[in-house]
């Protein structure tokens, strides 16, 4: 099992510019989760989905932020115009439904740099 | 109400010490509790969950967590601290299909 899949794993832009997160969750898990990690926030949950179908975005700090799961494999978080302070860690994490004691499994980040 | 309360962001130890990192969560949610190291520049990974099984859980790298109902705590603990062990701690909890996570506690080892 690959785990839980995130690209790029580092992006460099400057302010103003269109980001696009990438993440593949691990085959047969239904829930996916996207993540943003700061020194001065620490670990915020953007948004949710279940069955590919958002389910809690509250955490989507503005409309610059969008997120999409087109199909059980694939997600997509996407700023548009990112700004400097958009600048983090964002983990995606993926999990199943069938037993609550299974875990979140979480990829390895996109570390994002707005300059 | 937090789901899930970590007491102390940061922890230090000596080399070889007890690590004792507390975890506190919430009487109003069911136990499905996990703890989480994440490394420097490096993913969130599991290091041990809570199943019913046993209330004393066992996982990587020598740590223990205990489930105390009557405490409402899940504290993470190993007895001899490596330098290694050097990394940020979560303590999280399930709800239906969602997960709280608490604060984190950087956990440092002083050799």
């Amino acid at each position: 099992d690959a785990g839980v899949i995130q690209s790029p794993r580092h992006e460099v832009t400057e302010m103003g510019q269109e980001v696009t997160l990438r993440c593949k969750p691990i085959s047969g898990h239904n829930s996916l989760f996207w993540y943003r990690q700061t020194m001065m926030r620490g670990l915020e949950l953007l948004i949710y989905f279940n069955n590919n179908v958002p389910i809690d975005d509250s955490g989507m700090p503005e409309d610059r932020f969008s997120a999409k799961m087109p199909n059980a494999s694939f997600s997509t978080l996407k700023i548009q115009p990112s700004e400097p302070r958009d600048s983090a860690v964002y983990f995606c994490a993926s999990s199943t439904n069938n037993d609550r004691y299974n875990e979140q499994f979480f990829g390895p980040g996109t570390r994002l740099t707005v300059l | 109400a937090q789901s899930v309360t970590q007491l102390g962001s940061h922890v230090s130890v000596s080399e070889g010490a007890l690590v004792l990192l507390r975890c506190n969560y919430s009487s109003s949610v069911p136990p499905y509790l996990f703890w989480y190291v994440q490394y420097p520049n490096q993913g969130l990974q599991l290091l041990l969950k809570y199943t019913s099984a046993a209330t004393l859980v066992k996982g990587i790298n020598g740590f223990e967590a205990e489930f105390k109902k009557s405490e409402t705590s899940f504290h993470l603990t190993k007895p001899s601290a490596h330098m290694s062990d050097a990394a940020e701690y979560f303590c999280a909890v399930r709800t239906g299909n969602q997960f709280y996570f608490g604060t984190g506690t950087s956990l440092t080892v002083i050799p």
